[in-house]
């Protein structure tokens, strides 16, 4: 099987920019999580979606958001980018079998800098 | 969630066996411990879990401490590839977490050739 894939793997934004960000589950994965890694705050939960719902978001400003299509692929975009928003974006995937033992897969991530 | 305390850095010799530690003193009955790996430039790979029992698999060994206040992952003999940031994760029901994770600062292992 693929692994997760996410594209682009790096991009350059300018302050006040969007930027939407892609992840590929694997095939038959139904939840896709996001999380950004910076070097101050480490890797931060941003919301996952499963069954093109949110079911959990984590605690960041509205100016990031997310969706899910109904093969399970989501986007996440960034609005009004700030410098801050500089980071790695991980996307993870899983079954979402229901059980807290399960196994989360994560993509090689998109590198974002804003400049 | 509850918090784990990990080292923040730790060093091994290549082809030796390596302890990784973490003390989650506020784990509940029902959290289950997580580790996952994150490699130089690539995104965090799943290590193992475990409940209450010592768990083996083809990459690691869990060690769960009786009372569960600590654990201790086991590289039985660390290669180069083995060096990477190694977290710890307390994982409560899924009905109230979902496929989160909660992230702390982990332990950076580096591996001496």
């Amino acid at each position: 099987k693929a692994g997760v894939t996410q594209t682009p793997r790096y991009l350059i934004k300018t302050r006040g920019q969007q930027v939407t960000l892609s992840c590929s589950p694997i095939s038959g994965h139904r939840s896709v999580s996001w999380y950004q890694q910076t070097p101050g705050q480490g890797l931060q939960f941003l919301f996952e979606y499963f069954s093109e719902t949110q079911r959990n978001k984590g605690n960041f400003p509205g100016r990031f958001s997310g969706r899910q299509f109904s093969n399970s692929r989501s986007e996440m975009n960034v609005s009004t980018l700030e410098l801050g928003d500089s980071a790695l974006y991980l996307c993870a995937s899983s079954v979402t079998s229901g059980k807290i033992q399960e196994t989360q897969y994560f993509g090689p991530g998109t590198r974002l800098l804003v400049l | 969630d509850a918090k784990t305390t990990q080292p923040n850095s730790m060093e091994s010799n290549e082809e030796e066996p390596v302890h990784l530690p973490c003390n989650h003193s506020t784990i509940s009955g029902t959290d289950y411990i997580h580790w996952y790996r994150q490699l130089p430039s690539q995104g965090p790979e799943y290590v193992i879990h475990g409940l209450t029992s010592n768990v083996n698999n083809r990459m690691a060994s869990l060690a769960i401490a009786e009372d569960r206040k600590s654990s201790t992952l086991i590289l039985h003999r660390a290669t180069l590839r083995d060096a990477a940031v190694y977290y710890c994760i307390l994982r409560d029901s899924w009905e109230t977490s979902g496929s989160r994770l909660t992230f702390g600062e982990g332990t950076q292992l580096t591996v001496n050739p």
